[in-house]
């Protein structure tokens, strides 16, 4: 069976600082992994997607993240917040052509 | 190009009632799949289109049904409305199961409240 746990519901971080959000898969098969984006009463945006090759995917505004197939982690990082990155954050990994999310992560940017 | 295109942007109904939501899928898309997400039960998925035909289905009452249309539009159908199902309702569309490396586009999504 395919599933995704976000560590953290909630993350809050201050305006500059690092941002960590964690995502880890269970597979028999390396999966296609997915994170997206949501604003408020929005649609999910894709932010970077891993298929096969380079394990550090680089995404869309300022964010990447690392495949590793050991940890069976795909942890989704920004070097510096900003206001605008407020938003919830999911990840999902896709088989078929079904994706499977996990619950989420609520971003908070502290000013 | 034009994106996931969900009408109406948002509804009001009354428990009982049915409701039909619409989905335009990004041309040349054929997989349209649906979700309800809910603050209790998130991301829930539906049930997968291709080419007319239902392929896949998630666990939910036969009071949720769907359809696509020969132009890969599609459309969701709630009958015998309950106060649960007030949700978010998400259309994605991606190019189908073959391109299983591809991600799929999201709508807006059509925000049912059901008093």
């Amino acid at each position: 069976a395919q599933s995704v746990t976000q560590l953290g519901s909630h993350v809050s971080v201050s305006e500059g600082a690092l941002v960590l959000l964690r995502c880890n898969y269970s597979s028999s098969v390396p999966p296609y992994l997915f994170w997206y984006v949501q604003y408020p009463n929005q649609g999910l945006q894709l932010l970077l997607k891993y298929t096969t090759g380079a394990t550090l995917v680089k995404g869309i505004n300022g964010f990447e993240a690392e495949f590793k197939k050991s940890e069976t982690s795909f942890h989704l990082t920004k070097p510096s917040a900003h206001m605008s990155d407020a938003a919830e954050y999911f990840c999902a990994v896709k088989r078929g052509n079904q994706f499977y999310f996990g619950t989420g992560t609520s971003l908070t940017v502290i000013p | 190009k034009a994106g996931v295109t969900q009408t109406p942007r948002y509804l009001i109904k009354t428990r009982g009632q049915q409701v039909t939501l619409s989905c335009s899928p990004i041309s040349g898309h054929r997989s349209v799949s649906w979700y309800q997400q809910t603050p209790g039960q998130g991301l829930q998925f539906l049930f997968e289109y291709f080419s007319e035909t239902q392929r896949n289905k998630g666990n939910f009452p036969g009071r949720f049904s769907g359809r696509q249309f020969s132009n890969s539009r599609s459309e969701m159908n709630v009958s015998t409305l309950e106060l649960g199902d007030s949700a978010l309702y998400l259309c994605a569309s991606s190019l189908g199961q073959q391109f299983q490396n591809t991600e799929a586009f999201f709508g807006q999504g059509t925000r049912l409240t059901v008093v």
